[in-house]
């Protein structure tokens, strides 16, 4: 069954406004992943947030999670036209396997 | 240099057919995952090898058969080809097999069964 759900499912903004996606998942977790899709292209990996940790941030990407609420964000800043693209947080846990499950993504459009 | 390849990128194919997808990782990773992406962009993972051994197989109909000939190739054979296996098919990559690892995908191919 699915684990995360994001929200919303789609996003339009203007470049230069700050685009805030959600995510959450529904059994314990060892670490939450956020991944970006272009259109037509694979996945690319963004950031790495672990069960431990409450906050993290890469560049323009600001990640929180709180486990207590089964749940997580992804904060772009200052967005850009070329951060258009699907967001998908994936979450690890329960197998030592590597077993990463998806949510079903949030479609951000960033209008120039 | 492209680190986690796909061919075909496209496929187009009849009901009841064979094919299969190839992908090489050049990464030195040893674990490799095949995933299913269908129309409303829903991925769930099919397979994983890790040294060439399969360690994730989850409920994936029998027709689909991967194979690893070394820890850089994931190849994935479909028999009996069906509509419903209409989907983008994404190869993915990482270092080890345990919960800490970011994967890295492929481009993907996209299969349409007509």
């Amino acid at each position: 069954s699915q684990q995360g759900e994001e929200d919303p499912q789609a996003l339009s903004i203007q470049e230069g406004e700050n685009a805030t996606m959600n995510c959450s998942y529904k059994t314990s977790i060892n670490n939450l992943q956020w991944y970006r899709q272009n259109s037509g292209r694979g996945l690319v990996h963004l950031i790495l947030i672990r069960s431990n940790e409450r906050e993290k941030h890469s560049g323009r990407l600001r990640v929180t999670l709180d486990t207590s609420k089964k749940s997580s964000s992804l904060l772009i800043t200052a967005s850009r036209a070329a951060d258009t693209a699907s967001y998908f947080c994936a979450t690890a846990g329960g197998t030592s396997y590597g077993k990463l499950t998806f949510g079903q993504g949030t479609i951000l459009t960033v209008h120039p | 240099d492209t680190a986690v390849s796909q061919t075909p990128k496209y496929l187009v194919t009849q009901m009841g057919n064979d094919k299969s997808i190839k992908c090489e990782q050049n990464l030195g990773h040893d674990t490799m995952y095949w995933y299913k992406q269908d129309s409303k962009k829903f991925l769930k993972i099919m397979f994983s090898y890790n040294n060439k051994e399969l360690i994730i197989n989850e409920t994936v109909p029998n027709r689909f058969s991967p194979k690893s000939p070394d820890k850089a190739h994931l190849n994935l054979h479909i028999n009996s080809l069906e509509l419903g296996d209409s989907a983008v098919y994404f190869c993915a990559s990482s270092r080890g097999q345990g919960l800490s690892y970011e994967q890295y995908f492929g481009p993907g191919t996209r299969l349409t069964v007509t």
